[in-house]
Order: C-alpha cells, then sequence, then structure tokens
C-alpha cells in the first residue's frame, strides 16, 4: 500500500525554539494532506489542511501564525512549531489522500512525537 | 460540524467478540470509516462502509445505519495483539475533512 513517511520522528527542544517536522508521501501524490495533532489517551484532533501551491486551511482554535504549515510540491509538507512551549509537547500525525486514489484512500505517516521542555 | 461519541474503554478475553459502538450527529458525511492505533503508532485503516448494512473483512466485521445515526465495528476472536485503540471516523461532504471519534481503549486479557 501507499506510504507516507515522516520526519523526524521523536524530537525532544527547549521551550522557545522552532521544531520542523516533514511529511512525505512515497509512493503517489498527494494534493492534499492533513495535519493532526493527539494528545495522550484522546483523539486525533485535526490541526489544519495543507494545500499545494496554496495557503493551508485552519481549524478554529489553531494559531496560523505559531504552526506554520508548507506544502510546496505534491509529495511534501511541512508543520513548524515556531516558538514550542511544553504545551505544545504532543504527537503530531500527517495524513495524505491520493489524488489518484478512491474516495476513502488516505494514509497516515508514524507521527511525531514532540518533546518541550 | 460533525461529532462522533465512542465508548471510552472496552475489555474482553482471547477468543471473545466485542462490539464497539459508534453514535455520531453529523451534517453530511461520505460514508464511516474505522481506523486501528496501537500506542504510541499510526492510525491504520480497517474498514468502510459507504452504505447501510455490514461490511466483512475478515474476523473484522463494520456496520452502518444512516437512519439511525449508528455504527459499529465487530471484532471476532480476539487476539492479544487486538488490543489497541479503535476510532470511527467520517470523512465530511462540506469540507472533504476526515473526523475521528472519540476513541475506544480495547484491552485483551488472556
Amino acid at each position: 500500500g501507499a506510504v507516507v513517511s515522516q520526519h523526524p520522528s521523536r524530537v525532544i527542544c527547549k521551550s522557545g525554539t522552532s521544531v520542523k517536522i516533514e511529511c512525505r508521501s512515497l509512493d503517489f501524490q498527494a494534493t492534499t494532506m492533513f495535519w493532526y495533532r493527539q494528545f495522550p489517551k484522546q483523539s486525533l484532533m485535526l490541526m489544519a489542511t495543507s494545500n499545494e501551491g496554496s495557503k493551508a486551511t485552519y481549524e478554529q482554535g489553531v494559531e496560523k501564525d505559531k504552526f506554520l504549515i508548507n506544502h510546496a510540491s505534491l509529495t511534501l509538507s511541512t508543520l513548524t512549531v515556531t516558538s514550542a512551549h511544553p504545551e505544545d509537547s504532543s504527537f503530531y500525525i500527517c495524513s495524505a489522500r491520493d489524488s489518484g486514489g478512491a474516495q476513502e484512500t488516505q494514509y497516515f505517516g508514524p507521527g511525531t512525537r514532540l518533546l518541550v521542555l | 460540524g460533525q461529532s462522533l461519541e465512542q465508548p471510552s474503554e472496552v475489555t474482553a478475553v482471547e477468543g471473545a467478540i466485542v462490539q464497539i459502538n459508534c453514535t455520531y450527529q453529523t451534517s453530511g458525511f461520505y460514508g464511516l470509516s474505522w481506523y486501528q492505533q496501537h500506542d504510541g503508532g499510526a492510525p491504520t485503516f480497517l474498514s468502510y462502509n459507504a452504505l447501510d448494512g455490514l461490511e466483512e473483512t475478515g474476523r473484522f466485521s463494520s456496520f452502518l445505519s444512516r437512519s439511525d445515526s449508528y455504527g459499529y465495528l465487530l471484532l471476532q476472536e480476539l487476539q492479544m495483539k487486538d488490543s489497541a485503540s479503535y476510532f470511527c471516523a467520517v470523512r465530511d461532504e462540506d469540507t472533504d475533512k476526515l473526523i475521528f471519534g472519540t476513541g475506544t481503549r480495547l484491552q485483551v486479557f488472556p
């Protein structure tokens, strides 16, 4: 099946620094990618929709200036957590839709665990 | 908007059958999906119901009733490896976003 990769898988950073997370679709093109955040023992909450070549659309309550999303190509989207704080510590998961696939063809990356000290 | 509710936790023993329910309030969606997520891992797709009725995929089956705003995932012949979190999800017709339910943690005991 299709594969979505994320890098890094785990990151620890100091409060106030910025962290970039990459999401790649390895064997398909994705005009749309989604970024989710998941706190321990909770569900996946959609943060934003990343659209290739255009601005991302953010869910209510998600700060677009704090969570910068860039979708520069059909296989790469990046999420940058700027000026990270301990409350940003979470599991970040990206997901990609196969542009040429069936309606429900959405694949998930392995996730990035962020710990802000 | 979309709201999908699931029981927070279900326990069962190996070899048993368990049903995880999903009740929803939605403004319109394409179908109901189910995902499995092991601790620290990514969600993996299990099943999809576009229409009402039962879909069977090996030990897993999923059911949807749009008139009752209800669906469920049925897991048969439970194995220890089935211990995980299970999420129902819908794709919103208007926004095309995949929205997840509250999630159910399944613990399978020997």
